[in-house]
């Protein structure tokens, strides 16, 4: 079955850490580039960061460059987002999601997963 | 950053009836790099429309897109009474990628 499954939300203290993984399944993971994208309570969708097929060009949002850090692991089909000082602006669904085309394609995508919540709370 | 101002931001409808979307850009999308998802809360978003007016897999003909400049559309010719959910638009012609704000669509 072709499906992305986002785990490793919870509620966290401000300045704590978090990692976020995407489990990946039915199609060829280690072929498409991957990107994370939040959706804050009431906002619009936000894009998050990209990392390339092979894990070795990565870019973010202007807003969490430095404390967020996007990884993945092609024999494990996996993604990750590791998450560094939470802050209060972090709480959010956030979203794994595929590019349409393997290789450089272009970004946008074809498969989400129902996302993973991150509650930021004292 | 290129901005994408969706209207309206809630649309009343009746299922049977015809909806149109818009999605403003705050400048030119090269190539109509534009693509538009179906949300359902707690679900994945689906793509609907890529290239402004390209059909993803598996999506039913009643979903059309079109460009004119900067203004894009997106026209579900019937509505279905699964077709009450919030829509968004995203530009993926430049970094940072960006979505607009959404459309409800409500009975």
């Amino acid at each position: 079955q072709v499906q992305l499954v986002e785990s490793g939300g919870g509620v966290v203290q401000p300045g704590r850490s978090l990692r976020l993984s995407c489990a990946a399944s039915g199609f060829t993971f280690s072929s498409y580039g991957m990107h994370w994208v939040r959706q804050a309570p009431g906002r619009e969708l936000e894009w998050v960061a990209v990392i390339s097929h092979d894990g070795h060009t990565a870019y973010y949002a202007d807003s969490v460059k430095g404390r967020f850090t996007i990884s993945r692991d092609n024999s494990k089909n996996t993604l990750y987002l590791q998450i560094n000082s939470l802050r209060d602006e972090d709480t959010a669904v956030f979203h794994c999601a595929k590019e349409i085309s393997p290789l450089a394609g272009a970004w946008y995508f074809d498969l989400w997963g129902r996302g993973t919540v991150v509650t930021v709370s004292s | 950053e290129i901005v994408l101002t969706q209207s309206p931001g809630t649309l009343s409808l009746s299922p049977g009836e015809r909806a149109t979307l818009s999605c403003r850009a705050s400048q030119s999308l090269r190539g109509n790099s534009l693509a538009w998802y179906q949300h359902k809360s707690g679900q994945a978003p689906r793509l609907l429309i890529f290239g402004a007016s390209n059909r993803a897999t598996g999506i039913p003909d009643r979903f059309s897109g079109s460009a004119s400049g900067t203004d894009f559309t997106l026209t579900i010719s019937r509505l279905e009474p699964e077709d009450f959910v919030v829509y968004y638009c995203q530009q993926y012609v430049a970094s940072p990628i960006s979505f607009g704000q959404g459309t409800r669509l409500e009975i």
